[in-house]
């Protein structure tokens, strides 16, 4: 069955360094999706994209984050300048189609900024 | 704005019990609505996916209904089992076809 993987599962990082986390979506999907889990809480949006650029983001995306989708396969989410308060599980998902679609995620990323 | 608001935080019933899940949204202009199981530090596992036009959908032990125009949706879990320990999450997919998330359900089941 196809499947949203991500990697890396785990990363621990210093404070201020540069992180990306990798995703390769289901192949025929066409919406792509990165959310984030701080420990404890809810489940929220980042960033949608579709046809080669961004849909929506949220105000979490701020300018330290971006997403790429370099080659056509692979779905990356790079925050340039890690905080303390980035670490969480980053969630990639991918969808089919518009409306009636489903979305499938990913295992996670688990990002640690020390 | 949506929002997603999810009943009780959590809940502890012993093996055997059927027991449901409460889930409502502010914002009844939704696409979807999929109901997720989060094992503690792992994905999101999706169980059922109800389409704005449904009223119910079932997956084995699961079944989950929709009241789109009340902002509703229960998952009932018949005969349940300590294996379905996790939290349970619901999201409704919004106009700009991304998922709003609850805070989730996290159930026990004693053995």
């Amino acid at each position: 069955e196809p499947e949203v993987t991500q990697t890396p599962s785990h990363q621990v990082t210093q404070m201020g360094q540069e992180v990306i986390l990798r995703c390769v979506p289901i192949s025929n999907h066409l919406y792509f999706y990165w959310y984030r889990q701080i420990l404890g809480q809810k489940v929220e949006f980042l960033v949608s994209f579709y046809n080669n650029e961004i849909s929506e983001k949220s105000e979490i995306f701020d300018d330290q984050f971006s997403v790429e989708r370099p080659d056509g396969s692979n779905f990356t989410l790079k925050i340039r300048s890690t905080k303390l308060e980035d670490s969480a599980m980053y969630f990639c998902a991918s969808k089919r189609e518009g409306t009636t679609g489903e979305l499938f995620f990913g295992e996670g990323s688990r990002l640690t900024v020390l | 704005k949506q929002e997603v608001t999810q009943i009780p935080a959590a809940l502890s019933v012993p093996e055997g019990e059927n027991l449901v899940l409460n889930c409502s949204f502010t914002d009844s202009a939704i696409y979807n609505l999929q109901w997720f199981r989060q094992d503690p530090g792992k994905g999101l596992t999706s169980l059922l996916l109800i389409q704005s036009s449904q009223r119910e959908q079932t997956s084995g032990r699961l079944n989950a209904s929709l009241d789109k125009s009340s902002g509703r949706s229960t998952l009932y879990i018949a005969a349940s089992q300590p294996g379905d320990s996790a939290t349970y999450l619901c999201a409704v997919m919004d106009s700009s076809y991304k998922l709003i998330f609850g805070s989730g359900t996290r159930l026990l089941v004693r053995p």
